[in-house]
């Protein structure tokens, strides 16, 4: 079992862009939610999709959009970055009946 | 609005000594409360869930006790390990919230 992967694992984007980050959930889970995380700061919930739906959305305005594939996989967008974006963002996917969340090892964004 | 405090500083402590952290929340009635250990650079790391009607929690040298009067979870690591050193995150989660929030983390390290 890969756990949960996500890709790229670094990446440096110009202020203005936009950005696609990619995850693959655990085998067997059907749940993805996306975190920013600051330096040393705990992880921020962005959103959470289920059956290819945001169902619950955090604190983020609307440049962070994303998607679920009918395979579970997700994607998170954001555009317009902003140099303050720079983080390290982080999937989790978790099963239905299940409360602990499986992370994947991260994506460091660096926005200049 | 819902607030969860860890210990404000870095942890330092003695291997073979009892490390303890902290974990206080204020406007939230959590149903469960997770524990999490993130390296860095790397995806926090489920170690331990315990409920709201269970007062402690044990696995190999980790134990957790949750008090829902005080608001507050502590998390013990019995006889410590330089391996152990890393950033201890806590979760409390109401029953029917489906997304984690977490606190900023305690960073642990034990000197050989």
């Amino acid at each position: 079992d890969a756990g949960v992967t996500q890709s790229p694992t670094h990446l440096i984007k110009t202020r203005g862009q936009q950005v696609t980050l990619r995850c693959s959930p655990k085998s067997g889970h059907d749940t993805v939610s996306w975190y920013q995380q600051a330096l040393g700061q705990g992880p921020q919930f962005i959103f959470q999709y289920y059956e290819e739906e945001e169902r619950q959305r955090g604190n983020f305005p609307d440049r962070f959009s994303g998607h679920q594939f009918p395979n579970y996989s997700s994607e998170l967008n954001v555009n317009a970055l902003l140099l303050g974006d720079s983080a390290l963002y982080l999937c989790a996917s978790r099963g239905r009946a299940n409360t602990e969340a499986f992370f994947g090892q991260g994506t460091r964004l660096t926005v200049v | 609005s819902q607030k969860i405090e860890q210990n404000s500083e870095a942890l330092n402590i003695q291997e073979g000594k009892t490390a303890t952290l902290t974990c206080n929340y204020t406007n939230y009635s959590p149903a469960y409360l997770q524990w999490y250990r993130q390296d860095p650079g790397r995806g926090p790391v489920f170690l331990l869930l315990i409920r709201e009607n269970e007062k402690e929690k044990r696995k190999e040298r980790l134990k957790v006790t949750f008090d829902t009067t005080l608001k507050q979870s502590l998390f013990h690591i019995t006889a410590s390990q330089p391996a152990d050193s890393a950033t201890y995150l806590c979760a409390p989660l109401a029953g029917s919230a489906r997304q984690l929030t977490f606190g900023s983390g305690t960073q642990l390290t034990v000197l050989p």
